[in-house]
């Protein structure tokens, strides 16, 4: 069981606009800011949001984030199939005194 | 270019021990924090182990405390994992992690560059 809560499935279609929760604790997202990550099939974790809404360089504009009280949430406005991939939250958690993952959500792009 | 490359991983016995090297290039090595974190088959990702920049701060997931150990050889580019007395849940690939500042403790720092991995099985 994750410290961090995550649906394990989403999906979508091209264009439209998806959200993707990780619910904590105060000791977790109610403390510190979120980091999101993207898995695509076959490969290596990419850091795709940090601090809980701050694109990295080459990530698009379409990846956006937010943080409120002891949640965090990923959106992703015009859907594309390059977007079908695991997405992992993550965030120091003052309890467990360690970074800690959400388990995951997978994005279907229908 | 960032680059992150594991080595060490393989087959080993429970409760027999197994070491994970990472090279690091393309950045200032000795500037950076670094961490292990690994995913089981077909399962999430779980932090394992992080060292700050000077090896002064190192800290281990519950599941490995005790059993693994985390180092770092700033003048080689290197990250090592030492893990000894291995059980079968321990099965995963092992991933090496740039972190984005040189102190990770306490704080909720980003993972900025991952490499591919490195599968290390547990299994009689």
């Amino acid at each position: 069981q994750s410290v961090l809560i995550q649906p394990p499935s989403a999906s979508g279609t091209p264009g439209q606009r998806v959200t993707i929760s990780c619910s904590g604790s105060s000791s977790s997202i109610g403390s510190n800011t979120v980091n999101w990550y993207q898995q695509l099939p076959g490969t290596a974790p990419k850091l795709l949001l940090y601090s809980n809404n701050q694109r990295p360089s080459g990530v698009p504009d379409r990846f956006s984030g937010s943080r409120s009280g002891t949640s965090a949430s990923l959106a992703i406005s015009g859907l594309q199939s390059e977007d079908e991939a695991d997405y992992y939250c993550a965030t120091w958690d003052d309890s467990v005194r360690g970074p800690v993952f959400g388990g995951g959500t997978k994005l279907t792009v229908l | 270019e960032v680059q992150l490359v594991e080595s060490g991983g393989g087959l080993v016995q429970p409760g027999r021990s197994v070491r994970l090297s990472c090279v690091a290039s393309g950045f200032s090595f000795d500037d950076y924090a670094m961490h292990w974190v690994r995913q089981a088959p077909g399962k999430g990702l779980e932090w394992v182990s992080g060292i700050n920049w000077s090896s002064h701060n190192i800290d281990y997931a519950d599941s490995v405390k005790g059993r693994f150990t985390i180092s770092r050889d700033n003048a080689k580019n290197s990250l090592f994992l030492q893990m000894n007395s291995l059980r079968v849940e321990d099965t995963a690939l092992y991933y090496c992690v740039k972190d984005s500042t040189s102190s990770w403790y306490g704080l909720s720092t980003a993972f900025d560059f991952w490499g591919q991995g490195t599968v290390v099985t547990v299994s009689s």
